[in-house]
C-alpha cells in the first residue's frame, strides 16, 4: 500500500526557519509534492520533486531523497501569512496523489 | 479568471436528499478529480477522469456518481445523503493523468442534517 507520515503540528516565530518532514512508502514512485492549505481555503500547489535534491522557489524549498523515501519542505523568513496546513503528497504509477495527514504550522509574532 | 470553479460553495440539506456539485476548469487540462476532505482535514481521492474516461474509482459508495460531459467539466451527484457525507468536496485538475501538479477548486462544504 501507500502511506505518508508527517508531523501533525509545528510552531515557529516570525522570521524563523522551519522544516516539515515527510516520509513515505509507495511502489511505482514518481515524485513528492507539497501543498499549502489555509483554513477555509483550497489546497494550493507549492512544489514538486521527482529527482533527488533541493528545489528552491522563493522563501520555500523542497528536498527529496528517493533512497531514503524522505522529503522535507523548508520555509524561510516565516511570515504570519504562512500559518496554514502543509500536505506532502506522493505521486505514483497509480495515477493518483496520496496525501499525508497534513502539518499545521502556526507562526507567532 | 478562475482556473477551477465549483458550485455551490455551501450546501446544507436533509438526510435522504439527492444533490449535485458542479466543477469546471478553464486550464485545458485532460484530467479532473473529486476529493473529500473530512473534519480532520484528511484529503482523500474519490474519482478521477481523463478525457471524459473514468480512470480512478476509489472505494466510494455507489450513491456517489460522477459525470464528465466533456473534459472541462466534472460533476458529482450524491443520492440518499447520509450524515457521514458531511465534508468539504474539492474538485481538482491536472494537465495529464500523471497527477504531479494539481489545481484545486475552492471547495463545496456539504452539511447533511
Amino acid at each position: 500500500g501507500q502511506s505518508l507520515e508527517q508531523p501533525s503540528e509545528v510552531t515557529a516565530v516570525e522570521g524563523a526557519i522551519v522544516q516539515i518532514n515527510c516520509t513515505y512508502q509507495t511502489s511505482g514512485f514518481y515524485g513528492l509534492s507539497w501543498y499549502q492549505q489555509h483554513d477555509g481555503g483550497a489546497p494550493t500547489f507549492l512544489s514538486y520533486n521527482a529527482l533527488d535534491g533541493l528545489e528552491e522557489t522563493g522563501r520555500f524549498s523542497s528536498f527529496l531523497s528517493r533512497s531514503d523515501s524522505y522529503g522535507y519542505l523548508l520555509l524561510q523568513e516565516l511570515q504570519m501569512k504562512d500559518s496554514a496546513s502543509y500536505f506532502c503528497a506522493v505521486g505514483s504509477n497509480t495515477d493518483k496523489l496520496i496525501f499525508g495527514t497534513g502539518t499545521r504550522l502556526q507562526v507567532f509574532p | 479568471d478562475t482556473a477551477v470553479s465549483q458550485t455551490p460553495k455551501y450546501l446544507v440539506t436533509q438526510m435522504g436528499n439527492d444533490k449535485s456539485i458542479k466543477c469546471e476548469q478553464n486550464l485545458g487540462h485532460d484530467t479532473m478529480y473529486w476529493y473529500k476532505q473530512d473534519s480532520k482535514k484528511f484529503l482523500k481521492i474519490m474519482f478521477s477522469y481523463n478525457n471524459k474516461e473514468l480512470i480512478i474509482n476509489e472505494t466510494v459508495p455507489n450513491r456517489f456518481s460522477p459525470k464528465s460531459p466533456d473534459k472541462a467539466h466534472l460533476n458529482l451527484h450524491i443520492n440518499s445523503l447520509e450524515l457521514g457525507d458531511s465534508a468539504v468536496y474539492f474538485c481538482a485538475s491536472s494537465q495529464s493523468r500523471e497527477a504531479d501538479t494539481q489545481y484545486f477548486g475552492p471547495g463545496t462544504r456539504l452539511t447533511v442534517l
